[in-house]
């Protein structure tokens, strides 16, 4: 089982970036999403696809739609240059899988 | 303040074995399922192993499977990762992971290389 998402995904200070994980098994189970910068171990920004944890700020936030959900950075600021992965479960939770993550740069 | 501390990490031989250990504190143990998340040097996220609370079931992703054990001991407040037959691909930071939600809580990892 495999999660696609893009590579990398560039986007201007002020903007919104959009970083989307897709699966087949994502209709059956929750998805999770992750920020890790250099050198840092990874922190939860989003989970159950749309949840944010205390601490994260507003900006972030998630969706889903069908097969294909979508982390969403508004007012993006150059803190927030990062890698990000998705991380779900197989359609029976038998174990779990991360996508390959998506390297966030700040223009 | 939830804690997790990881420790047993270094450098091993080809087809030798370790035994990672992650020291929990700051919540209550015995409610939780625990992962374990490996990452390659300069590479992506992997999902090894997770563990129900009781100890009871546990997962493991394939390239590690018969290889890898996963155990925790309650009370102890302690996680672990038995890992035999180690392969150079093998190398890399293994984190261990709180769940509920998945990746609430990370600790710093520790390192294990694989190499002759």
């Amino acid at each position: 089982y495999e999660l696609t998402q893009p590579p990398s995904v560039s986007v201007s200070p002020g903007q919104t970036a959009r970083i989307t994980c897709s699966g087949d098994a994502m209709t059956k189970q929750y998805t999770y999403w992750y920020q890790q910068k250099t050198g840092q171990a990874p922190v939860l920004v989003i989970y159950k696809d749309t949840e944010r944890p205390s601490g994260i700020p507003e900006r972030f936030s998630g969706s889903s739609s069908g097969t294909t959900v979508t982390l969403t950075i508004s007012g993006v600021q150059a803190e927030d240059e990062a890698d990000y992965y998705c991380l779900s479960a197989d359609s029976t939770n038998s174990y779990e899988v991360f996508g390959a993550g998506t390297k966030v740069t700040v223009l | 303040e939830v804690q997790l501390v990881e420790s047993g990490g270094g450098l091993v031989q080809p087809g030798g074995s370790l035994r990672l250990s992650c020291a929990a504190s700051g919540f209550t143990f015995t409610n939780y399922w625990m992962h374990w998340v490996r990452q390659a040097p300069e590479k992506g996220l992997v999902w090894v192993s997770r563990i129900n609370s009781d100890g009871s079931s546990s997962n493991y992703v394939d390239s590690v499977k018969g290889r890898f054990t996963i155990s925790r001991d309650n009370a102890k407040n302690t996680l672990y990762l038995q890992m035999n037959s180690l392969r150079p691909e093998d190398t890399a930071v293994y984190y261990c992971v709180r769940d509920m939600p998945m990746g609430a809580s990370w600790g710093q990892g520790t390192l294990v290389t694989v190499s002759s």
